[in-house]
């Protein structure tokens, strides 16, 4: 089966150093979506992007949040700097707009 | 904005029961509805889907429900197996397909 890779998995990292989480979309899904989820506020969208182009950015804290696609198989989220409070689980998704869109596992960061 | 929330915190059903998890949607332009299933340290799994031109769609044990007019749609699971406890996401698109979730539904199978 096609699957979304995300990596790392895990991260534990101090506050105030640099994050990057990384997203293999499905190939040949154009959109693709950046998460968040916590126990208190659930799926939350980050961002999203549609054959590359970022549409939608708005869920993202943009002073510390960014993210990118540099290619077709790449997209990118980064937080610099990053705060305990940006601990939670960090989900990508990709699809084409019919049948759903397919999730990665995450990676569940933690900032102490 | 988009507001997609679940009426059940949590819904405790005896194997081999249906379940019926529901959820209500804020977005009167939203078009297009996904279920989610979410096992533990695993992410959203896709279920079923339905656009907003049907009011039903049934994949295998599961069925969708959907009714536009009170902004309403809901999962059934026949026979609900041990393997479906998970958390349960409704999930609707608004605004150029932009994707807002529920905020969950446990489920819990009893043997």
């Amino acid at each position: 089966d096609a699957r979304v890779t995300q990596t790392p998995r895990h991260k534990v990292t101090e506050m105030g150093q640099e994050v990057t989480m990384r997203c293999q979309p499905i190939l040949g899904h154009n959109t693709v979506f950046w998460y968040r989820q916590t126990m208190m506020q659930g799926l939350e969208l980050l961002a999203y992007f549609r054959n590359r182009a970022p549409l939608d950015d708005s869920g993202m804290p943009k002073d510390r949040f960014s993210a990118e696609m540099p290619d077709a198989t790449l997209a990118t989220l980064k937080i610099q700097p990053s705060e305990p409070r940006d601990s939670a689980v960090y989900f990508c998704a990709s699809g084409t707009g019919v049948g759903g869109y397919t999730f990665g596992s995450g990676t569940r960061l933690t900032v102490v | 904005g988009e507001s997609v929330g679940l009426h059940l915190p949590t819904l405790s059903v005896q194997e081999g029961d249906n379940s019926i998890i529901n959820c209500a949607y804020s977005n009167s332009a939203s078009d297009y509805f996904i279920w989610y299933k979410q096992e533990s340290g695993k992410g959203p799994q896709f279920i079923i889907d339905i656009r907003s031109n049907m009011d039903k769609r049934q994949g295998q044990r599961v069925t969708v429900l959907l009714n536009k007019t009170v902004k309403h749609l809901s999962l059934q699971i026949a026979a609900t197996q041990p393997g479906d406890s998970a958390v349960y996401f409704c999930a609707a698109t608004y605004g150029n397909n932009r994707l807002a979730f529920g905020k969950g539904n446990q489920v819990v199978v009893i043997p």
